[in-house]
């Protein structure tokens, strides 16, 4: 079946601090990839997508690459903030007849001023 | 834009009751999915519907039932409460092209508290 191995935390850095966060899963066919983003006691958001291999996601300085040879879609961005502090997590939507989400485990990051 | 609605936002039951929990699609949405978020965990994954039909089933336990209607809102029945049931309950709508989904946008959720 499907899977999302999810880099485990918690994450703690400070302001400015380069981030990747690691993802990779295991899918038949050809899975459509995200990263949702939780704040705390709310809902789940959409932060990127990507829907085939090589494809770059990106939104809000965060960027993925769908990586089909590594099976990765790796979250990294350049230099975060405070408010980036939030749990993350992968998640891919098979393509088959079976079409639900599988998500990874979630990742919490705390930004430090 | 509109967005998936979830209603009620709380909702606080005492064991072995019963509730409803109701999600709207987006507008032209085919596709709704129910999650259960315990706390500190990862959504898993209960039930789907793909145009008013059982699309695919989870962990949903058999005290769950679920069904989608013909305006697409979708209702998660939830019988004889137990206190594990307590939980963040989302709801993701998303519309199917040709063999790709688009991507899932979830509701805010609905928080079950079981007393």
């Amino acid at each position: 079946g499907n899977s999302v191995t999810q880099m485990e935390g918690p994450v703690t850095l400070s302001e400015e601090a380069f981030l990747t966060i690691n993802c990779t899963y295991t899918a038949t066919g050809y899975p459509s990839l995200f990263w949702y983003v939780q704040y705390p006691g709310e809902g789940l958001q959409l932060l990127l997508k990507a829907t085939k291999a090589d494809d770059k996601g990106s939104n809000k300085g965060f960027e993925a690459t769908y990586r089909k040879e590594t099976t990765s879609f790796h979250l990294e961005k350049g230099s975060v903030q405070v408010s980036d502090s939030a749990v993350y997590f992968c998640a891919l939507l098979s393509s088959g007849s079976a079409r639900q989400l599988t998500f990874g485990s979630g990742t919490q990051l705390t930004v430090l001023p | 834009a509109a967005g998936v609605i979830q209603s009620p936002r709380h909702l606080i039951k005492e064991k072995r009751e019963t509730a409803t929990l109701k999600c709207y699609p987006i507008p032209r949405h085919d596709t709704v999915y129910w999650y259960q978020q315990g706390p500190g965990q990862d959504p898993q994954f209960l039930i789907s519907f793909y145009e008013k039909m059982q699309s695919d089933k989870g962990s949903i336990p058999d005290r769950f039932s679920a069904q989608q209607f013909s305006d697409y809102h979708s209702e998660l029945n939830m019988s004889s409460l137990e206190l594990g049931d307590s939980a963040l309950y989302f709801c993701a709508s998303s519309s199917r092209t040709g063999r790709m989904n688009t991507e899932a946008f979830f509701g805010q959720g609905t928080r079950l508290t079981v007393v």
